[in-house]
């Protein structure tokens, strides 16, 4: 069954600082993988997709995440964190039967910034 | 672009009670998503739509669970005889044919 793993529920990193935040996926065929990001009592916004093709790819707010297939994963990472990066984090596999975008989500990570 | 309106955006309700919700997505979106999210975890898939007929279903829905399209526009999810474990994030998501889903703002329900 396709899965999804982020194994850091929280995360807290100066603001300025670098992040780096992880995704494991378990799919059989080449996946479609996703970032979304959430704020508190809001609904899910993309941050970035990955279909084929350049293996790192570029989002918005200046996240990017890099696809590696040996390792199963789709790390995103920022260079310089702003205060306004506080949020919940999902990492999501689509997982289509039907060919639709039917996504599988992660737990998500929490993502704090501090002064 | 108006975004994919939900609607009400809070809903306590009394244990045996029905509730329906009802989401709009974007104009020309022809696929639409209904996800849900409890404390700490990440949406889970309910069902999908593409115009009028719904297409998938997630044995997370059960019975007590109906999700309507009727004219292929507007949606409503009804949740009948609810239970304190349907207390979660309702989120709807569309989509135009391969685009990435665009989410509302979910509705939160809460069951006493």
């Amino acid at each position: 069954a396709q899965s999804v793993t982020q194994p850091d529920i929280h995360i807290t990193v100066s603001e300025g600082a670098s992040l780096e935040l992880r995704c494991n996926y378990s799919y059989g065929a080449t996946p479609y993988l996703f970032w979304y990001v959430q704020s508190p009592g809001q609904g899910l916004q993309l941050l970035l997709k990955y279909f084929s093709g350049d293996t790192l790819v570029q989002g918005i707010k200046g996240f990017e995440a890099e696809f590696k297939r040996s390792q199963s994963s789709f790390n995103l990472r920022k260079p310089s964190v702003h205060w306004s990066d506080a949020a919940e984090y999902f990492c999501a596999v689509e997982t289509s039967n039907f060919g639709n975008e039917k996504l599988t989500f992660g737990t998500g990570t929490r993502l704090t910034i501090i002064p | 672009d108006t975004g994919v309106s939900q609607n009400p955006r809070h809903k306590i309700t009394k244990r045996g009670q029905n509730v329906t919700f009802r989401c709009d997505p974007i104009s020309e979106h022809n696929r639409l998503y209904w996800y849900r999210q409890t404390l700490g975890q990440g949406p889970e898939f309910l069902t999908y739509f593409q115009n009028e007929a719904q297409l998938e279903k997630s044995r997370l829905l059960s019975d007590r669970f109906s999700a309507e399209r009727p004219k292929g526009s507007f949606s409503t999810l009804e949740i009948q005889r609810t239970e304190q474990g349907d207390s979660a994030m309702y989120l709807c998501a569309s989509s135009r044919d391969n685009s990435p889903l665009h989410f509302g703002n979910g509705t939160r329900l809460t069951v006493t």
